[in-house]
Protein backbone atom coordinates (compact mmCIF):
# COMPACT_ATOMS: atom_id res chain seq x y z
CA UNK A 1 0.00 0.00 0.00
CA UNK A 2 0.92 3.53 -0.85
CA UNK A 3 0.01 6.71 1.55
CA UNK A 4 1.04 10.35 -0.04
CA UNK A 5 1.10 13.52 2.71
CA UNK A 6 0.88 16.75 1.36
CA UNK A 7 1.17 18.92 4.36
CA UNK A 8 0.86 22.08 3.27
CA UNK A 9 -2.87 22.84 2.03
CA UNK A 10 -2.30 26.49 0.75
CA UNK A 11 1.09 28.10 0.49
CA UNK A 12 1.79 31.57 -1.22
CA UNK A 13 5.14 33.44 -2.48
CA UNK A 14 6.16 36.89 -4.00
CA UNK A 15 6.69 36.20 -8.06
CA UNK A 16 10.72 35.86 -8.34
CA UNK A 17 10.93 34.52 -5.47
CA UNK A 18 11.74 30.66 -4.04
CA UNK A 19 9.34 28.44 -2.81
CA UNK A 20 9.38 25.02 -1.20
CA UNK A 21 6.42 22.54 -1.23
CA UNK A 22 6.61 19.82 1.38
CA UNK A 23 5.53 15.88 0.52
CA UNK A 24 5.90 12.80 2.24
CA UNK A 25 5.17 9.25 1.07
CA UNK A 26 5.44 5.64 2.35
CA UNK A 27 5.67 2.60 0.31
CA UNK A 28 6.28 -1.11 0.53
CA UNK A 29 7.38 -1.19 -2.75
CA UNK A 30 11.40 -0.77 -3.91
CA UNK A 31 11.22 0.13 -6.87
CA UNK A 32 9.19 3.07 -7.40
CA UNK A 33 8.58 6.32 -9.14
CA UNK A 34 7.68 9.88 -7.58
CA UNK A 35 5.76 12.87 -9.73
CA UNK A 36 4.98 16.17 -8.81
CA UNK A 37 1.92 17.07 -11.18
CA UNK A 38 0.61 20.93 -11.61
CA UNK A 39 -3.15 21.94 -12.14
CA UNK A 40 -3.94 24.88 -12.79
CA UNK A 41 -7.42 26.89 -13.20
CA UNK A 42 -7.70 24.99 -16.72
CA UNK A 43 -8.07 22.08 -14.33
CA UNK A 44 -5.62 20.69 -16.81
CA UNK A 45 -3.08 18.14 -15.10
CA UNK A 46 0.68 18.42 -16.47
CA UNK A 47 3.56 16.98 -15.17
CA UNK A 48 6.18 19.18 -13.66
CA UNK A 49 8.72 16.43 -13.07
CA UNK A 50 9.85 12.71 -11.66
CA UNK A 51 12.18 10.77 -10.14
CA UNK A 52 13.14 7.07 -10.31
CA UNK A 53 13.58 5.98 -6.46
CA UNK A 54 16.51 4.27 -7.38
CA UNK A 55 18.70 7.39 -8.26
CA UNK A 56 20.53 9.22 -5.99
CA UNK A 57 20.86 12.45 -8.00
CA UNK A 58 17.48 14.81 -7.54
CA UNK A 59 15.95 15.54 -10.47
CA UNK A 60 15.66 19.11 -12.23
CA UNK A 61 13.63 20.40 -14.63
CA UNK A 62 14.29 24.06 -15.24
CA UNK A 63 13.02 25.95 -12.44
CA UNK A 64 11.94 23.15 -10.66
CA UNK A 65 13.88 21.25 -8.86
CA UNK A 66 13.43 18.43 -5.75
CA UNK A 67 14.85 17.48 -3.12
CA UNK A 68 14.28 13.88 -2.78
CA UNK A 69 15.67 12.05 0.83
CA UNK A 70 14.96 8.27 0.09
CA UNK A 71 15.57 7.13 3.65
CA UNK A 72 13.36 9.60 5.23
CA UNK A 73 10.41 9.02 2.45
CA UNK A 74 10.39 12.82 1.70
CA UNK A 75 10.20 14.21 -1.78
CA UNK A 76 9.48 18.51 -1.71
CA UNK A 77 9.91 20.65 -4.50
CA UNK A 78 11.66 23.60 -5.28
CA UNK A 79 10.14 26.16 -7.65
CA UNK A 80 13.31 28.84 -7.99
CA UNK A 81 12.10 32.28 -9.44
CA UNK A 82 8.89 31.64 -9.17
CA UNK A 83 6.13 32.97 -11.84
CA UNK A 84 2.55 34.56 -12.19
CA UNK A 85 2.09 31.39 -14.17
CA UNK A 86 2.90 28.96 -11.52
CA UNK A 87 -0.30 29.26 -9.64
CA UNK A 88 -1.66 26.27 -9.46
CA UNK A 89 -2.93 23.47 -7.19
CA UNK A 90 0.20 20.83 -7.32
CA UNK A 91 -0.10 17.64 -6.40
CA UNK A 92 3.02 14.74 -5.54
CA UNK A 93 2.11 11.20 -6.33
CA UNK A 94 3.83 8.02 -6.26
CA UNK A 95 3.71 4.93 -8.32
CA UNK A 96 4.75 1.29 -8.24
CA UNK A 97 5.82 -0.56 -11.19
CA UNK A 98 2.74 -2.15 -11.76
CA UNK A 99 1.27 1.37 -12.43
CA UNK A 100 -1.00 2.19 -9.87
CA UNK A 101 -0.74 5.63 -8.64
CA UNK A 102 -1.57 7.35 -5.12
CA UNK A 103 -1.85 11.11 -4.86
CA UNK A 104 -1.30 13.76 -1.95
CA UNK A 105 -4.17 16.02 -1.57
CA UNK A 106 -2.55 18.93 -2.95
CA UNK A 107 -0.57 22.53 -1.96
CA UNK A 108 -2.40 25.09 -3.49
CA UNK A 109 0.14 27.94 -4.89
CA UNK A 110 -0.38 31.54 -5.22
CA UNK A 111 1.90 33.28 -6.76
CA UNK A 112 1.62 37.55 -5.91
CA UNK A 113 2.67 39.88 -7.89
CA UNK B 1 1.22 15.65 -30.47
CA UNK B 2 -0.10 12.92 -28.39
CA UNK B 3 -2.88 13.35 -25.84
CA UNK B 4 -5.68 11.53 -23.72
CA UNK B 5 -9.03 13.12 -25.31
CA UNK B 6 -11.63 12.72 -22.85
CA UNK B 7 -15.67 13.89 -24.12
CA UNK B 8 -17.98 15.53 -23.11
CA UNK B 9 -15.75 18.48 -21.28
CA UNK B 10 -18.76 19.51 -19.39
CA UNK B 11 -22.26 17.07 -18.58
CA UNK B 12 -25.19 19.08 -16.77
CA UNK B 13 -27.82 16.11 -16.49
CA UNK B 14 -30.84 15.32 -13.84
CA UNK B 15 -30.52 13.12 -11.05
CA UNK B 16 -31.29 9.79 -12.09
CA UNK B 17 -30.58 9.93 -15.75
CA UNK B 18 -27.46 7.93 -17.53
CA UNK B 19 -23.83 9.53 -17.87
CA UNK B 20 -21.55 8.36 -20.13
CA UNK B 21 -18.12 10.25 -20.42
CA UNK B 22 -15.45 8.64 -23.05
CA UNK B 23 -11.66 8.05 -23.14
CA UNK B 24 -9.38 7.84 -26.16
CA UNK B 25 -5.93 6.85 -24.60
CA UNK B 26 -2.72 7.77 -26.02
CA UNK B 27 -2.13 5.12 -29.02
CA UNK B 28 0.28 2.42 -27.50
CA UNK B 29 -1.05 2.76 -23.91
CA UNK B 30 -2.02 -0.37 -22.45
CA UNK B 31 -2.94 1.04 -19.06
CA UNK B 32 -5.92 3.68 -18.33
CA UNK B 33 -7.38 5.25 -15.24
CA UNK B 34 -10.44 6.43 -14.41
CA UNK B 35 -10.23 9.35 -11.38
CA UNK B 36 -13.29 11.65 -9.78
CA UNK B 37 -12.16 15.09 -7.96
CA UNK B 38 -13.63 17.01 -5.48
CA UNK B 39 -13.25 19.63 -3.13
CA UNK B 40 -13.94 17.36 0.00
CA UNK B 41 -12.37 14.14 -1.68
CA UNK B 42 -9.51 15.57 -3.80
CA UNK B 43 -8.47 12.88 -6.43
CA UNK B 44 -9.63 9.47 -5.90
CA UNK B 45 -8.94 6.61 -8.52
CA UNK B 46 -11.98 5.02 -9.34
CA UNK B 47 -10.88 1.89 -11.52
CA UNK B 48 -8.06 1.04 -13.54
CA UNK B 49 -7.44 -0.98 -16.81
CA UNK B 50 -4.51 -2.90 -17.87
CA UNK B 51 -4.52 -4.38 -22.08
CA UNK B 52 -8.79 -3.67 -21.59
CA UNK B 53 -8.89 -5.95 -17.94
CA UNK B 54 -9.59 -4.46 -14.94
CA UNK B 55 -7.40 -4.82 -12.78
CA UNK B 56 -8.88 -2.49 -9.74
CA UNK B 57 -12.04 -1.22 -9.38
CA UNK B 58 -12.42 -1.02 -5.67
CA UNK B 59 -12.77 2.91 -5.84
CA UNK B 60 -15.91 2.85 -7.56
CA UNK B 61 -19.55 2.06 -6.35
CA UNK B 62 -19.85 -0.68 -8.09
CA UNK B 63 -24.21 -0.78 -7.58
CA UNK B 64 -24.02 2.47 -10.50
CA UNK B 65 -20.71 3.02 -11.85
CA UNK B 66 -19.36 0.86 -14.38
CA UNK B 67 -16.12 1.06 -16.42
CA UNK B 68 -15.58 -1.22 -19.57
CA UNK B 69 -13.00 -0.87 -22.43
CA UNK B 70 -14.72 -1.80 -25.63
CA UNK B 71 -10.95 -1.34 -27.46
CA UNK B 72 -7.91 -0.13 -26.66
CA UNK B 73 -8.89 3.07 -28.49
CA UNK B 74 -11.86 3.81 -26.42
CA UNK B 75 -12.68 3.46 -22.60
CA UNK B 76 -15.93 4.27 -20.63
CA UNK B 77 -17.48 5.52 -17.52
CA UNK B 78 -21.36 4.77 -17.04
CA UNK B 79 -23.29 5.99 -14.11
CA UNK B 80 -26.88 4.74 -13.87
CA UNK B 81 -28.78 6.25 -12.22
CA UNK B 82 -26.61 9.54 -11.49
CA UNK B 83 -27.06 11.52 -8.13
CA UNK B 84 -25.89 15.03 -7.49
CA UNK B 85 -23.58 13.64 -5.16
CA UNK B 86 -21.74 12.37 -8.31
CA UNK B 87 -21.13 16.58 -9.31
CA UNK B 88 -17.55 16.45 -9.64
CA UNK B 89 -14.44 16.62 -12.59
CA UNK B 90 -14.00 13.06 -13.95
CA UNK B 91 -10.35 12.51 -15.44
CA UNK B 92 -8.81 9.83 -17.53
CA UNK B 93 -4.92 9.35 -17.54
CA UNK B 94 -3.21 6.64 -19.67
CA UNK B 95 0.26 4.68 -19.26
CA UNK B 96 2.62 2.20 -20.65
CA UNK B 97 3.93 0.84 -17.35
CA UNK B 98 7.62 -0.06 -17.75
CA UNK B 99 8.68 2.85 -20.41
CA UNK B 100 9.03 6.65 -19.03
CA UNK B 101 8.83 6.21 -15.32
CA UNK B 102 5.50 5.18 -15.53
CA UNK B 103 4.11 8.64 -16.35
CA UNK B 104 0.53 9.35 -16.39
CA UNK B 105 -0.71 11.22 -18.98
CA UNK B 106 -4.54 13.14 -17.93
CA UNK B 107 -7.20 13.94 -20.58
CA UNK B 108 -8.68 17.38 -19.17
CA UNK B 109 -11.37 15.96 -17.81
CA UNK B 110 -15.18 16.10 -17.87
CA UNK B 111 -17.10 18.14 -15.21
CA UNK B 112 -19.97 16.48 -14.68
CA UNK B 113 -23.08 18.35 -12.94
CA UNK B 114 -26.05 16.40 -11.53
CA UNK B 115 -28.98 18.70 -10.39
Amino acid sequence: AQTVTQSQPEMSVQEAETVTLSCTYDTSENNYYLFWYKQPPSRQMILVIRQEAYKQQNATENRFSVNFQKAAKSFSLKISDSQLGDTAMYFCASNTNAGKSTFGDGTTLTVKP
Amino acid sequence: DARVTQTPRHKVTEMGQEVTMRCQPILGHNTVFWYRQTMMQGLELLAYFRNRAPLDDSGMPKDRFSAEMPDATLATLKIQPSEPRDSAVYFCASAKPGTEQNIQYFGAGTRLSVL
